[in-house]
């Protein structure tokens, strides 16, 4: 069946540095866009980063723009979140999620992860 | 940058009764890239709409989205046990943006 599995979540000090990955399986990733979403404690939901489909555009919220790169390897069917210069602002629950469009067209996300829990904290 | 402000942001309800969720854009919402979405405590946010009025494969027709511009609605027809959750509506067609969610609980 579809599904996103995360990994690489745990506690870290500030400034310090933290992967993510998100395991793909039960479509063609590589045709498809990805995006990572948090959610901080008891807060709402925040886009964080996308990719296209063949790694070609990447965008990310102004919060995280210059300390977080999204990446993925299509011959592995993962996604990362290289997450630097960590912020206490940065603890959430980290979603990878599947655009429902292949291509470059603009799609809702049908298909989550469970999700991986980032703790930044001296 | 779009912003999106869900109203109410508590609703209580009683099962069967009908939900009727706001969400409303700072700028008009390019092709109705609108898409709401349920989430239950603890789990993962499940697509409901997208399109501002498309169900999502396997979401049941007491669920339906309207609206363009900026102004769009989320009604549960009758309220389900299983339907008491958070829901987020999002713009996504670039940027990408969620509301700040409506609690519908259970009165």
């Amino acid at each position: 069946q579809v599904q996103l599995v995360e990994s690489g979540g745990g506690v870290v000090q500030p400034g310090r540095s933290l992967r993510l990955s998100c395991a793909a399986s039960g479509f063609t990733f590589s045709s498809y866009g990805m995006h990572w979403v948090r959610q901080a404690p008891g807060k709402g939901l925040e886009w964080v980063a996308v990719i296209s489909y063949d790694g070609s555009k990447k965008y990310y919220a102004d919060s995280v723009k210059g300390r977080f790169t999204i990446s993925r390897d299509n011959s592995k069917d993962t996604l990362h979140l290289q997450m630097n210069s960590l912020r206490v602002e940065d603890t959430a629950v980290y979603y990878c999620a599947k655009k429902d469009t292949d291509g470059y067209n603009p799609g809702a996300f049908d298909i989550w992860g469970q999700g991986t829990m980032v703790t930044v904290s001296s | 940058e779009i912003v999106l402000t869900q109203s109410p942001g508590t609703l209580s309800l009683s099962p069967g009764e009908r939900a009727t969720l706001s969400c409303r854009a700072s700028q008009s919402v390019s092709s109705s890239y609108l898409a709401w979405y349920q989430q239950k405590p603890g789990q993962a946010p499940r697509l409901l709409i997208y399109g501002a009025s498309s169900r999502a494969t396997g979401i049941p027709d007491r669920f339906s989205g309207s609206g363009s511009g900026t102004d769009f609605t989320l009604t549960i027809s009758g309220l389900e046990p299983e339907d008491f959750a958070v829901y987020y509506c999002q713009s996504y067609g670039s940027p990408w943006t969620f509301g700040q969610g409506t609690k519908v609980e259970i009165k």
